[in-house]
């Protein structure tokens, strides 16, 4: 089975700030790692994913996460953050040849002005 | 503006009735899914559709009927539902098949359940 575990429930940063918000997963084979991010009344929609190559990827809106695979691990990262940030930030693991998509329960990031 | 819509976006509904979410996604996608998003609780898997047809249940309660009459829509029938099935349905479309798949989500539906 595979499980994703979002250990920040709640993150509150000011502007300016850095932000890492960690995600392990479990899981005994290859795997697919997502990032979604759902702002205040919208939908969820993909942030990054990482499949292969190059461990370190690059999202929309100067997220990055990085894979490390010895840590069982995808933390998200943004070297300053935004009001506009707030949202709540979800991890997602796909196991090969899976098709459905593994949450954690998600973290409320709140950026104060 | 997402790809994959849903109807109705807001629903209540009493134990005894007969409802239908419907989603449509308009991303050529072959694959949908239904999640529910509950209060303090990780989305959960409820069904998946391959090529139209039904491959995943998970352990889904038979009140919860799905749908998949071609592979742009999908619907989810309920019926009897209780006050504990209030919660988030989203509705969720990928491309199999294809190296790089990510699921894309609808907007949802809020069920209110008395």
């Amino acid at each position: 089975a595979q499980s994703v575990s979002q250990h920040n429930h709640h993150v509150i940063l000011s502007e300016a700030a850095s932000l890492e918000l960690g995600c392990n997963y479990s899981y005994g084979g290859t795997v697919n790692l997502f990032w979604y991010v759902q702002y205040p009344g919208q939908h969820l929609q993909l942030l990054l994913k990482y499949f292969s190559g190059d461990p370190l990827v690059k999202g929309i809106k100067g997220f990055e996460a990085e894979f490390i695979k010895s840590k069982f691990s995808f933390n998200l990262r943004k070297p300053s953050v935004q009001w506009s940030d707030t949202a709540e930030y979800f991890c997602a693991v796909r196991g090969t040849g899976r098709r459905a998509l593994t949450f954690g329960s998600g973290t409320r990031l709140q950026v104060q002005p | 503006e997402t790809g994959v819509t849903q109807t109705p976006r807001h629903l209540v509904m009493g134990m005894t009735n007969k409802k239908s979410l419907k989603c449509e996604q308009h991303l050529g996608h072959n694959a949908m899914y239904w999640y529910k998003q509950s209060a303090k609780k990780p989305l959960e898997l409820m069904f998946v559709y391959s090529l139209e047809e039904r491959v995943e249940n998970n352990s889904v309660p038979s009140r919860f009927s799905p749908e998949c009459p071609n592979s742009s829509h999908l619907f989810l029938h309920l019926h009897t539902l209780q006050p504990e099935d209030s919660a988030l349905y989203l509705c969720a479309s990928s491309q199999l098949l294809r190296d790089r798949e990510a699921q894309y989500f609808g907007p949802g539906t809020r069920l209110l359940v008395l």
